[in-house]
């Protein structure tokens, strides 16, 4: 079975600075990552996803996020936080193909000015 | 290309009633899912369709919940009699379905239908 542990369900940074957001894993097989976030009252939205192939992976609006194999984490990046960022945001895994998600709990990314 | 659609966007119905969430995917998708979100935790998965197959509902509650996916497009998610407990936003997603993992697992999701249940 697959599961996602994101470490702090809230973050608060400064505009301008950079920004972490914590995510490790557990899955039997090699998983398919992914990072989504949502904004109040929206719809989740992809900000970029890992499926083996390289481990840095850039996402939308300057998010990055790399997968560790040894570490069994895929923590989210971006060096420079900005107002718009504030969101909930998801780490989430999945085996191969079309199969079900798996959530994390939830990171609230706040920003402030 | 258009995007998930759902409706309605919110409701607000009293215990024992019923209800009925109605999802489009996207054009050609073949996999619709529906996840319920409940407020401060992560979307959890209800059911899958590939199609108009249930691929997986071992987590739907099916004393009080079900869902079709007629013609392989639209599809309809209704809970009766409906609980306190059910109050969530209901999301639901659409995927291509390919043999292969490399472009074939992202989920689009539609806004959801926010529910509250008095």
């Amino acid at each position: 079975a697959q599961s996602v542990t994101q470490l702090d369900s809230h973050v608060s940074v400064s505009e301008g600075t950079p920004v972490l957001l914590r995510c490790n894993y557990s899955s039997s097989y090699s998983p398919s990552l992914f990072w989504y976030v949502q904004h109040p009252n929206k719809g989740l939205q992809l900000l970029l996803k890992y499926t083996s192939a390289a481990t840095l992976v850039k996402g939308i609006n300057g998010f990055e996020a790399e997968f560790k194999k040894s570490e069994t984490s895929f923590h989210l990046t971006k060096p420079s936080a900005h107002m718009s960022d504030a969101a909930e945001y998801f780490c989430v895994v999945t085996l191969s193909g079309n199969t079900p998600l798996v959530f994390g709990k939830g990171t609230r990314l706040s920003v402030i000015a | 290309e258009a995007g998930v659609a759902q409706s309605p966007r919110y409701k607000i119905i009293e215990k024992r009633q019923s209800v009925a969430f109605w999802c489009n995917p996207i054009s050609g998708h073949a996999t619709l899912y529906w996840y319920q979100q409940i407020l401060g935790q992560g979307p959890k998965l209800l059911i899958q369709f590939q199609n108009n197959g249930v691929v997986d509902d071992s987590q739907l509650p099916k004393d009080r919940f079900s869902a079709e996916r007629l013609k392989g497009v639209d599809s309809t998610l209704k809970i009766q009699p409906a609980k306190l407990e059910d109050s969530a936003v209901y999301l639901c997603a659409s995927s291509h379905w390919g043999s292969g993992r490399a472009s074939t697992d992202t989920q689009y999701f539609g806004p959801g239908t926010r529910l509250t249940v008095l």
